[in-house]
């Protein structure tokens, strides 16, 4: 099975800009879990969607959402970009949700704002 | 709400030397435990976890965990690395069973020198 896919797996924004990053998750994955990863803060938990529903987020402003589709891809969105969003954007996809589940992680994209 | 500290951002070891990273957690509640290693320019890769039962648990490529609830530990050890080993090391905690919200350590970063 081909492994969880990130694109793009770099970007260059500026500030105030709007970004949208893609991940597939495994065939046959329903959950698909971001994460933030930053030297500073290391690595955080975003949101989890779970056929299509947003089952949980993690502490971050509302400029951070995502979406899933019925195919389960998702896409995470960050509105009005400031400096401290540059980080590597990390996606996992599990079969189900739930901590016995294991998590694949994509190579993640890495998102540099200017 | 849980968390993880992992007690060294950076450990040397020479190959073929033993080797422990140290991790401990906090949290109320029972705890799911992960270890996951990422090597440069890619995603994350679960290592071993502990979920429920036998408090050792083993990886397949060498790395053990013993889950410790009295010390809150959860400590990942080799007794003799390769060069191969060389990676950051996280260690993460879900209390979750029903979703996928996963606290991560600062990280690990182990370098085996020749």
């Amino acid at each position: 099975k081909a492994g969880v896919t990130q694109t793009p797996r770099y970007l260059i924004k500026t500030r105030g800009q709007q970004v949208t990053l893609s991940c597939s998750p495994i065939s046959g994955h329903r959950s698909v879990s971001w994460y933030q990863q930053t030297p500073g803060q290391g690595l955080q938990f975003l949101f989890e969607y779970f056929s299509e529903t947003q089952r949980n987020k993690g502490n971050f402003p509302g400029r951070f959402s995502g979406r899933q589709f019925s195919n389960s891809r998702s896409e995470m969105n960050v509105s009005t970009l400031e400096l401290g969003d540059s980080a590597l954007y990390l996606c996992a996809s599990s079969p189900g949700t739930g901590a016995h589940y294991e998590q694949y992680f994509g190579p993640g994209t890495r998102l540099t704002v200017t | 709400a849980q968390s993880v500290t992992q007690l060294d951002s950076q450990v040397p070891v020479f190959e073929e030397a033993p080797v422990e990273l140290r991790c401990n957690y906090s949290s109320s509640v029972s705890v799911y435990l992960f270890w996951y290693v990422q090597y440069p320019n890619q995603g994350l890769q679960l290592l071993l976890k502990y979920l429920s039962g036998s408090t050792l648990v083993e990886s397949i490529n060498g790395f053990e965990a013993e889950f410790n609830k009295s010390q809150t530990s959860f400590h990942l050890r080799k007794p003799s690395v390769h060069i191969s080993d060389t990676a950051e090391y996280f260690c993460a905690v879900s209390v979750f069973y029903n979703n996928n919200d996963m606290r991560f350590g600062a990280g690990t970063r182990l370098t085996v020198k020749p």
